[in-house]
Formats: structure tokens, sequence, C-alpha cells
């Protein structure tokens, strides 16, 4: 079945430092991959489309300049939270579609981000 | 709007009794999916069913089933003779080809022996 890799699956970082976080289709490609923010007991709350080849959407309210998007390849999209501070600590998660009749998602494991 | 309600925020049971957790959902297009997902701590998402609008047939898979019905907007969930493997958080959600899925806040259940 499809699968996404995400890495790294947690990551402590010092506040004012930047996180790249990855996520690859290992087997299908993904033209559109979904990013997701997850705060403790709260649910999955959409941060950003990415399209590969061109430049993400993201919703109302989520920073654009502070969590970069990158989808260069139809295997691989990565969110980069730049100059990260302990309120972006959180679990994101991304996801993509494997089209056709088997529509679906594909979530990867997640990234737990902890900055201290 | 396209909008996931999952009224039960926590469920406690005794192993073995049945849950059922309950989904009800807003949508004004015609076509759409649904979606249920466990999280246990560990955090990764653990699909469980996928059902088309245009399917509403009630679905059993093993300890497993789903209630899909249209008239209500709903589409709940039953865990019978439940275990304590099956503590976890459970996501309704509800999306369309194309586009992101949209979560409801998650059931929490706790099944204790």
């Amino acid at each position: 079945g499809a699968v996404v890799s995400q890495h790294p699956s947690r990551v402590i970082c010092k506040s004012g430092t930047s996180v790249k976080i990855e996520c690859r289709s290992l087997d299908f490609q993904a033209t559109t991959m979904f990013w997701y923010r997850q705060f403790p007991k709260q649910s999955l709350m959409l941060m950003a489309t990415s399209n590969e080849g061109s430049k993400a959407t993201y919703e109302q309210g989520v920073e654009k300049d502070k969590f970069l998007i990158n989808h260069a390849s139809l295997t691989l999209s990565t969110l980069t939270v730049t100059s990260a501070h302990p309120e972006d600590s959180s679990f994101y998660i991304c996801s993509a579609m494997a089209g056709g009749l088997n529509y679906g998602y594909t979530f990867g494991s997640g990234t737990r981000l902890t900055v201290v | 709007a396209q909008k996931v309600t999952q009224a039960q925020t926590e469920i406690s049971v005794v192993e073995k009794e049945d849950v059922t957790l309950d989904c009800v959902y807003e949508t004004r297009d015609t076509t759409y999916y649904l979606f249920w997902y466990k999280q246990p701590p560990s955090g990764e998402l653990v699909f469980l069913i996928r059902r088309n609008s245009f399917d509403e047939q009630n679905e059993i898979s093993g300890r497993y089933s789903w209630n899909f019905q249209k008239s209500t907007s709903s589409f709940n969930f039953t865990i019978t003779a439940s275990q304590v493997v099956d503590s976890a958080v459970y996501f309704c959600a509800l999306g369309q080809a194309g586009t992101a899925l949209i979560f409801g806040k998650g059931t929490t259940l706790s099944v204790s022996s």
C-alpha cells in the first residue's frame, strides 16, 4: 500500500533555531501533500496544502514566512519551522493523497517538535 | 461550510463492554468521503475505514462496525467487546477528492480491565 515516510519522528531544538521536517511518498507520486498541526489533546488542524512545483496554500492564521513549505518533487515535501519558539511545540503530521480509484489519504507517522 | 462534530470528548468503559462513538458531519456536497482513524499515544494515525457518500451500507470488520446514515448525517462507530488495546483517541473525518480532510475534535476512549 501507499506509504509516507516522515522524519524526524521527534526533535528538540533551541528557541530561535529552524527545524526541517521531511515527508516522502515511498511507492507513489504525491502531487498534493497536506500539513497538519496537533496541539496536546486537540484535533488535527490543517496548516497548508502543498502542490508539487507550486507555492503552498496556507490556512488562515498560519504564517507562511514562519512555516516554509517546499514541494519540489513528486515524492518529497518539506516543512521548515523557522525561528522556532516554545509555542511552536506541537505534533506535526503530513498527509499525501494516493488518488485514482482507491481514493484515500496516507499519513506520515508525525513529528513531535519541542522548542526549549 | 464543512464540519465534523464528535460530541463525546471522553468515554470510559470496562473491558468487554460495547461502545459507540458518535460522528455527525455537515457538508453541502453530494460527493464526499468519511473516515475514521485511531490515534494511539504514539501519535500515528491508524486508518480504520473510508466510506463514500454513495455507499450507505453498514460495515463490519471483526469487532468494529460502522453505521452510516445520510438522513441524519451521521457515521457512528461501534466497538464490540472492547479491549484495553482499544484505548486511544478516535477521529472522524470528512473529505472530498482533492481536498484536505476535516477532522472532528476526537473522542478519547479508555478501556479498563
